[in-house]
């Protein structure tokens, strides 16, 4: 059974990198038929799409995140990864990494999530 | 960019009540759209894709219809379990966009 999981630290301050990673198990990130990404959520907000990743590499970034956002896939650590820079407390979220399937965009596998918090 | 909205933004429903929640794009996205249901402190769960195409091991009171511009998800029998805050998602193209949600709540 697919299982992802985020991993990062809880506590970030304003204008470093938030980083965090997702590690998959029970299916390889290696298939052309799926996409990875993040999904966020401020607390009390909507969701907010961040961005996806296909196994190869193509990226798509929400356009107004497109500047400080970065997505990696590391196939030989069944993993990929979330970079945002310069972040402020508006970037304070719970993050999900998600799979989403090629054909459809929707998103079938979610992880538990992980609140980053951005303060000083 | 695609954008969607929700209506109404907060229902309030007893238990065995019909549910009919609207979502609407800004512009034609054929049947590409899903809906989510999330419940606090967990992640979203996949009810519905392509407008109408129920996620497997959904329950048949869930059902969603339309196309083009506007959908609707319909909860034919509240539930208990079925309090929660629903979501549609544009499917489309990206960027990918959420409404903004719909809490449906115990009146």
């Amino acid at each position: 059974q697919l299982q992802l999981q985020e991993s990062g630290p809880g506590l970030v301050k304003p204008s470093e990198t938030l980083s965090l990673t997702c590690t998959v198990s029970g299916g390889s990130i290696s298939s052309s038929i799926y996409y990875w990404g993040w999904i966020r959520q401020p607390p009390g907000k909507r969701l907010d799409w961040v961005g996806s990743i296909s196994y190869s590499g193509s990226t798509y970034y929400n356009p107004s995140l497109n500047s400080r956002v970065t997505i990696s896939v590391d196939t030989s650590k069944n993993q990929f990864s979330l970079k945002l820079s310069s972040v402020t407390a508006a970037d304070t979220a719970v993050y999900y990494c998600v799979r989403l399937h090629v054909a459809t965009l929707v998103h079938h596998h979610w992880g538990q999530g992980t609140l980053i918090t951005v303060s000083s | 960019d695609i954008q969607m909205t929700q209506s109404p933004s907060s229902v309030s429903a007893s238990v065995g009540d019909r549910v009919t929640i609207t979502c609407r794009a800004s512009q034609g996205i054929s049947s590409w759209l899903a809906w989510y249901q999330q419940k606090p402190g967990k992640a979203p769960k996949l009810l519905i894709y392509s407008a109408s195409s129920l996620q497997s091991g959904v329950p048949s009171r869930f059902s969603g219809s339309g196309s083009g511009t506007d959908f609707t998800l319909t909860i034919s029998s509240l539930q208990p379990e079925d309090f929660a805050t629903y979501y549609c998602q544009q499917a489309n193209s990206f960027p990918l966009a959420f409404g903004p949600g719909t809490k449906v709540d115990i009146k």
